[in-house]
């Protein structure tokens, strides 16, 4: 099964709202991505935390890590209509630092 | 800089016949990786490289073949197609830990 589970797989909000995603892992990380893509699109890097990091933020994207319940979150607040995408959180796992494994992602629409 | 590219951008295949996806990066990252994304499976890695002469299996490496000749390419190879290969398929290059994703080749296998 996948390392990173993404919650929920799909959520709609109206503009100006805040959106907050979740993502679970299973083993121990070096750091944790988020990632967006638009449809039909390749995925462009959002924000990295690092394992030692709680808290990051990056415009109107704030991500949170608790390793202690190997739990992310990313919140996007006041969205946008050009928010709408999905949101996939990539995990650099200790072993084999070199691969990042994937959720399944999250499809989020922002409603005018 | 143009990124990562892929060509072609799409392609059908049929049962059996073989093709390479290109892939090309201009940024002299040394890693490169492939990837394939099926609805509801997100991104599974195929193969990947930490650089030149040097590559690795994935999460999913049966029926592809890679190489990496220089650092700007990485192509894969389909060796025999088959339906479940159908797919769409992203090359990425990796800055620390930060990927660049190409475009995307959506391949389909009948």
């Amino acid at each position: 099964s996948q390392q990173g589970e993404e919650d929920p797989q799909a959520l709609s909000i109206q503009e100006g709202e805040n959106a907050t995603m979740n993502c679970s892992y299973k083993t121990s990380i070096n750091n944790l991505q988020w990632y967006r893509q638009n449809s039909g699109r390749g995925l462009v890097h959002l924000i990295l935390i690092r394992s030692n990091e709680r808290e990051k933020h990056s415009g109107r994207l704030r991500v949170t890590l608790d390793t202690s319940k190997k739990s992310s979150s990313l919140l996007i607040t006041a969205s946008r209509a050009a928010d709408t995408a999905s949101y996939f959180c990539a995990t650099a796992i200790i072993q084999g630092a070199q691969k990042l494994v994937f959720g399944q992602g999250t499809r989020l629409t922002i409603n005018p | 800089n143009a990124g990562v590219t892929q060509t072609p951008k799409f392609q059908v295949l049929k049962t059996g016949q073989s093709m390479t996806l290109q892939c090309a990066q201009d940024m002299n990252h040394e890693y490169m990786s492939w990837y394939r994304q099926d609805p509801g499976m997100g991104l599974r890695l195929i193969h990947y490289s930490v650089g030149a002469g040097i590559t690795d299996q994935g999460e999913v490496p049966n029926g592809y073949n890679v190489s990496r000749s220089t650092t700007e390419d990485f192509p894969l190879r389909l060796l025999s197609a088959a339906p479940s290969q159908t797919s769409v398929y992203f090359c990425a290059s990796r800055e620390n830990y930060e990927q660049y994703f190409g475009p995307g080749t959506r391949l389909t296998v009948t």
